[in-house]
């Protein structure tokens, strides 16, 4: 398996404008976390899914951003319209729930909006 | 809010151990131990985890104290490689649960 495929690796954007941010789980997975890392903040989780459903999306930091996983092979994370302070490091990891099993991430997408 | 407590850096010299500890005092009877580990740049990297019996794999060791309060990392060997901040995670695995990182120590392996 080539582990989980996160594009692109980086987006550079001006303010006000929306960007997608694509995930591709291990096949098999069934639970899909989006964190968000930054200096001031560290690893931050975003969303975490559960056989397609959104379990818990407490960490989505406003309206602008929204995330989907319409299948089991794809999910994205979106922020209409950008801002500079949305500027971080965007992880996708996923896992296997149903037992004690760890989450493997993906190499991240570098997010800078100016 | 994580529920472990790890020093904020270490330094290793090259070809030693590395012994890297965690607090997590209000574990519960249920929850696991678990490491990951982030080099610079990287998504963050599975090393362990264990519920309270000592485990070990090619990457690491896992020592978990009796009364689960505590529990230490071991790299048998460290290698320049190895420098990256370490993760320890408390997590049960349960419908909902996430993975809470906290800030993590970052261990500098010295050649």
């Amino acid at each position: 398996d080539a582990g989980v495929i996160q594009s692109p690796r980086h987006e550079v954007t001006e303010m006000g404008q929306e960007v997608t941010l694509r995930c591709k789980p291990i096949s098999g997975h069934n639970s899909l976390f989006w964190y968000r890392q930054t200096m001031m903040r560290g690893l931050e989780l975003l969303i975490y899914f559960n056989n397609n459903v959104p379990i818990d999306d407490s960490g989505m930091p406003e309206d602008r951003f929204s995330a989907k996983m319409p299948n089991a092979s794809f999910s994205t994370l979106k922020i209409q319209p950008s801002e500079p302070r949305d500027s971080a490091v965007y992880f996708c990891a996923s896992s296997f729930h149903g037992g004690n099993t760890e989450a493997f991430f993906g190499q991240g997408t570098r997010l800078t909006v100016v | 809010d994580a529920k472990t407590t790890q020093p904020p850096s270490m330094d290793c010299a090259e070809g030693r151990a590395a012994n890297l500890p965690c607090n997590h005092s209000t574990i519960s009877g249920n929850e696991y131990v678990y490491w990951y580990r982030q080099i610079h740049s990287q998504g963050p990297q599975y090393i362990i985890h264990g519920l309270k019996n000592n485990e070990t794999n090619e990457m690491a060791s896992l020592i978990i104290t009796e009364d689960r309060k505590s529990s230490t990392l071991i790299l048998p060997h460290a290698t320049l490689r190895d420098t990256a901040v370490y993760y320890c995670i408390v997590r049960v695995d349960n419908y909902g649960q996430n993975f809470v990182f906290g800030p993590g120590t970052r261990l500098s392996v010295l050649p």
